[in-house]
C-alpha cells in the first residue's frame, strides 16, 4: 500500500525559499499516477499548489507559477516543493497527494500526513 | 478559476441523522467532482469521486449526486466518527478548486 511522507523545514523566514520533499513507500514514482502537493491555511482552505507526472510536464496553479518548482528524484522515489519569495501568507499545512485519473476523472486518493510551515522572521 | 461554494458552512446534527452537503460550481463541470472528509488533524479522505462514485472502502452510507452545477453529499445514519469537515473540489480543469468545506457537529 502508497504511504506518502512529507518533510522539510517547519520554519522558513520571509523572502527565503520554501523547500518540502515527500518520501513515496510501497509503490513506485514512476508508475502511472500523478503527484501533487496541496496546500491548507490556517483558517482551513485548501489550495490545490500543482502536480506532474513523471513523464510529462509540470500543472502548477497559475497563482503561485512565477513561485513554484516541482522536481522528482526517481533514485529516491521522492518528489520535491520549491516555493520562493515566501511570505506570511504562505503559511499552511502543506500535504503531497497522489493523483490518478479513472476514465477521465481525476481525483487524489493518497495523502501525507501534512507538515505544517511558518513563515515568520 | 472554478469557484465551489459549499453550503452550510456548518451544521449541528446527532448520531442516526441524515445529513445533506451541497456545493454549486461557478460554470458547468459535469460531474467532475470530488468530496473529501478531514478529521482534526489528518489530511482529507477521499469519499466519492466522480460526483457519485463511491471510493473503495468508503462505507454506502455515503452518496453523491448531481451534475452541471449542482451536486449533493449524503450521509445516511449518521455514526459518530463522520462527525468531521466536508469538502468537495472540481477536477474539470486545472486549478483544481475546493469548496470552503462543511462542518458536521454534534448537536
Amino acid at each position: 500500500q502508497v504511504q506518502l511522507q512529507e518533510s522539510g523545514p517547519g520554519l522558513v523566514k520571509p523572502s527565503e525559499t520554501l523547500s518540502l520533499t515527500c518520501a513515496v513507500s510501497g509503490g513506485s514514482i514512476s508508475s502511472d499516477y500523478w503527484w501533487s502537493w496541496v496546500r491548507q491555511f490556517p483558517g482551513e482552505g485548501l489550495e490545490w499548489i500543482g502536480e506532474f507526472f513523471h513523464t510529462g510536464t509540470p500543472n502548477y496553479n497559475p497563482s503561485l507559477k512565477s513561485r513554484v518548482t516541482v522536481s522528482v528524484d526517481r533514485a529516491k522515489n521522492q518528489f520535491s516543493l520549491n516555493l520562493t519569495s515566501v511570505t506570511a501568507a504562505d503559511t499552511a499545512v502543506y500535504y503531497c497527494a497522489r493523483g490518478r485519473y479513472k476514465d477521465f476523472f481525476h481525483y487524489m486518493d493518497v495523502w501525507g500526513k501534512g507538515t505544517t510551515v511558518t513563515v515568520s522572521s | 478559476d472554478i469557484q465551489m461554494t459549499q453550503s452550510p458552512s456548518s451544521l449541528s446534527a446527532s448520531v442516526g441523522d441524515r445529513v445533506t452537503i451541497t456545493c454549486r460550481a461557478s460554470q458547468n463541470i459535469n460531474n467532475y467532482v470530488n468530496w473529501y472528509q478531514q478529521k482534526p488533524g489528518k489530511a482529507p479522505k477521499l469519499l466519492i469521486f466522480a460526483a457519485s462514485t463511491l471510493q473503495s472502502g468508503v462505507p454506502s452510507r455515503f452518496s453523491g449526486s448531481g451534475f452541471g452545477t449542482d451536486f449533493t453529499l449524503t450521509i445516511n445514519s449518521l455514526p459518530p466518527e463522520d462527525f468531521a469537515t466536508y469538502y468537495c473540489q472540481q477536477s474539470y480543469m486545472t486549478p483544481y478548486t475546493f469548496g470552503q468545506g462543511t462542518k458536521v457537529e454534534i448537536k
